[in-house]
C-alpha cells in the first residue's frame, strides 16, 4: 500500500493563479481531510469529506474548494492564489480515530 | 470556538521522563489525540483518549481528564529520536473535525 500520496511536493505560484493539489489514498478510507500548517504552528482544517459525494468546511475554508467524486481522491483547489496561502498543505485519511497523513505539499505564493 | 494550549518548548535529557500538558476549550468533545511530527515530516498518530484515564503504548502514555478539560502525553526513557514536535488535538463535531494545538517542540539532549 502506498498510503496517502500528494502531488506536487513543491509548487510556486503567482498571485491570482489557480491550481489543484492532488491527494489519493489506497486504504479505502471513507474520511479524508485537508490541513494547512504555517511555520511554527499547528495544523488547521480546511475541508473534510466523510465519503464520496460529501464534503464540508473546516476551520479555514475561504479561498479553497474541494470535491470527492471517488473514495480514493480528494483534490484541493486554490481558486485565486494569495500570498496568505503560502503554507505546507497536508492531506489525511482515516477509518477511525487515527488519521494517516500524506507527505505534504509546500506551496509558495509570490 | 475551539482552543488548545500546550507549552511551546520542552527540553530533557536522554533517558529521562517528560510530560507535555494540554488544556482545551471546545464544544462537542469526542476525544483527545496526540501526534508526533519530525522537522520536515508529516504528523504521525501516537494515541487517542475518549475516556478518563491513562492509556499506555510502549514508552508513551496519554492521560485524559474530561472534567478538567486536560490531558497530557508522557514520554519515558527518552531517546534522541524523540526530538520532535508533539501536538494535542481535539476531536469533535461528531468525530469529524480535528482541531490541533500549536505544538510542543521537544529537544532531547545527550
Amino acid at each position: 500500500n502506498a498510503g496517502v500520496t500528494q502531488t506536487p511536493k513543491f509548487q510556486v505560484l503567482k498571485t491570482g493563479q489557480s491550481m489543484t493539489l492532488q491527494c489519493a489514498q489506497d486504504m479505502n478510507h471513507e474520511y479524508m481531510s485537508w490541513y494547512r500548517q504555517d511555520p511554527g504552528m499547528g495544523l488547521r482544517l480546511i475541508h473534510y469529506s466523510v465519503g464520496a459525494g460529501i464534503t464540508d468546511q473546516g476551520e479555514v475554508p475561504n479561498g479553497y474548494n474541494v470535491s470527492r467524486s471517488t473514495t480514493e481522491d480528494f483534490p484541493l483547489r486554490l481558486l485565486s492564489a494569495a500570498p496568505s496561502q503560502t503554507s505546507v498543505y497536508f492531506c489525511a485519511s482515516s477509518y477511525s480515530r487515527e488519521q494517516f497523513f500524506g507527505p505534504g505539499t509546500r506551496l509558495t505564493v509570490l | 470556538g475551539q482552543s488548545l494550549e500546550q507549552p511551546s518548548e520542552v527540553t530533557a535529557v536522554e533517558g529521562a521522563i517528560v510530560q507535555i500538558n494540554c488544556t482545551y476549550q471546545t464544544s462537542g468533545f469526542y476525544g483527545l489525540s496526540w501526534y508526533q511530527q519530525h522537522d520536515g515530516g508529516a504528523p504521525t498518530f501516537l494515541s487517542y483518549n475518549a475516556l478518563d484515564g491513562l492509556e499506555e503504548t510502549g514508552r508513551f502514555s496519554s492521560f485524559l481528564s474530561r472534567s478538567d478539560s486536560y490531558g497530557y502525553l508522557l514520554l519515558q526513557e527518552l531517546q534522541m529520536k524523540d526530538s520532535a514536535s508533539y501536538f494535542c488535538a481535539v476531536l469533535n463535531n461528531a468525530g469529524n473535525m480535528l482541531t490541533f494545538g500549536g505544538g510542543t517542540r521537544l529537544m532531547v539532549k545527550p
